[in-house]
């Protein structure tokens, strides 16, 4: 079965530092992956998407990049945290074509 | 306005049914989903409908589909407190690898 692993669950940042989240898919091969924020108010926001390997599809400009290094590895890195990223961040993969979207546990990031 | 649009806040007493209402935009959409997602966690997958089908029932779980109102409901029976949580409404657009659009969420409160 597939699976998604997303980490750290938590991370608390200093203004201007970088970020690293990672995001690894188990068990499926060529899967399209997305990187979602959602804020305090709920909504989720598309940040980024990869069809395939080195393939990044950027939604909204911003501190923030994705790279996928890797089939089933999706990155998102900020080289200048602001305070305004601080949200809970989401990947997700899906199979292809019409599949539904699958989640990981998210990451909490605060930056002070 | 949203392209997907949600109620915010949605509040039942324990034993009762819970319908969570969803209106797209997009003739196009292919597949409509409902995700739940609990506190501090990912977005759960709960059912998808086709669009060529009018109803989906798995379990507690009803999901009608108007596509001539563009009208999407998920219908909780025997709403229980584990129930308690935000429930997303997406539709898939295009066939192919685009992302899903998603509504803001309703918050369903359940009362003991």
């Amino acid at each position: 079965s597939q699976t998604i692993h997303q980490w750290p669950a938590t991370l608390v940042q200093p203004v201007g530092s970088p970020l690293s989240l990672e995001c690894t898919v188990e068990g499926t091969s060529n899967p399209n992956l997305y990187w979602y924020r959602q804020a305090a108010g709920r909504g989720l926001q598309l940040l980024f998407y990869s069809v395939g390997i080195g393939q990044i599809s950027s939604e909204v400009p911003q501190n923030l990049s994705a790279s996928r290094p890797q089939d089933r590895q999706f990155i998102l890195s900020s080289k200048k945290l602001l305070l305004s990223d601080s949200g809970f961040y989401l990947c997700a993969w899906k199979a292809g074509v019409n599949s539904p979207l699958h989640f990981g546990n998210g990451t909490r990031l605060t930056v002070t | 306005g949203e392209d997907v649009e949600q109620s915010l806040f949605l509040s039942v007493r324990e034993g009762d049914s819970s319908v969570i209402n969803c209106t797209y935009t997009d003739s196009s959409s292919t597949y409509l989903y409902w995700y739940k997602q609990e506190p501090g966690a990912g977005l759960q997958l709960l059912t998808y409908i086709f669009s060529n089908m009018d109803m989906k029932q798995d379990q507690r779980l009803t999901v009608l589909l108007n596509k001539k109102d563009k009208h999407l409901s998920l219908r909780i029976a025997d709403t229980q407190t584990g129930d308690s949580a935000i429930y997303f409404c997406a539709e898939s657009r295009y066939s192919g690898n685009t992302p899903l659009v998603f509504g803001k969420g309703t918050r369903l409160s359940v009362i003991a």
